[in-house]
């Protein structure tokens, strides 16, 4: 089983869509947990932390649920620059590391 | 600067040749990470420096990489008598501490071996 995985996609959705992605991860030690966006040729950035009592950002929520031991990223009203990779990303307990998932790619459609 | 700075943007080698890449972290942050990421692969962890401790080489995929950082600072990953399967985005990113926050990425070098 791998550490971090994630549904490669695509998911494509229409403008104003709601869409959701999970992720799981194999080791109930860990403890952090984020989502990053990824553009084509870009690097990642830091979308949100992902908290045990869940947490929004805008028209983002993640939501953390250990005893399944997944993460999940909602979009609500999908807009055209929705579209990315969304990479999924959990610590390496006892180090310093963190795992990342190869990402679901959403694609959002007029 | 304001953001993770990575130098060069592109390169392209011979096989065979030796390449140096640069990370200049964000003032202040004491930890750094170099990734690398293979065209429509996933993020894979390299080396880890924090602070003044001996860095984390677990994933140095073979001891024809290393990397140093200078002064806590400014980061040079080194790959040596490069391969073929050695081209790849190589990402840089840093954090305060143990990046209980995420990581800042830099946008990368782009290396590419002919």
């Amino acid at each position: 089983r791998k550490e971090v995985e994630q549904d490669p996609g695509p998911f494509n959705v229409p403008e104003g869509a709601t869409v959701a992605f999970n992720c799981t991860y194999s080791n109930s030690a860990s403890q952090s947990f984020f989502w990053y966006r990824q553009d084509c040729r870009k690097e990642p950035k830091l979308l949100m932390s992902v908290y045990s009592s869940g947490n929004e950002d805008g028209r983002f929520t993640a939501q953390l649920n250990r005893a399944s031991q997944y993460i999940s990223l909602l979009i609500r009203d999908s807009k055209l620059s929705d579209s990315a990779t969304y990479l999924c990303v959990v610590n390496d307990p006892g180090t310093y590391k963190y795992i990342f998932g190869t990402g679901t790619r959403l694609k959002v459609l007029a | 600067g304001a953001g993770v700075s990575q130098s060069p943007s592109n390169k392209v080698t011979e096989k065979g040749k030796d390449v140096e890449l640069r990370c200049d972290p964000i003032s202040g942050h004491t930890a750094l990470y170099w990734y690398r990421q293979s065209l429509g692969q996933g993020l894979e962890f390299l080396i880890y420096f924090q602070g003044n401790s001996a860095p984390d080489k677990s994933g140095l995929p073979s001891d024809r990489f290393s990397a140093e950082r200078t002064g806590g600072s400014v980061s040079t990953l080194t790959i040596q008598r490069t391969q073929q399967e050695d081209s790849a985005v190589y990402l840089c990113a840093s954090s305060l501490g143990s990046a209980s926050y995420g990581y800042t990425f830099g946008s990368g070098t782009r290396l590419t071996v002919v």
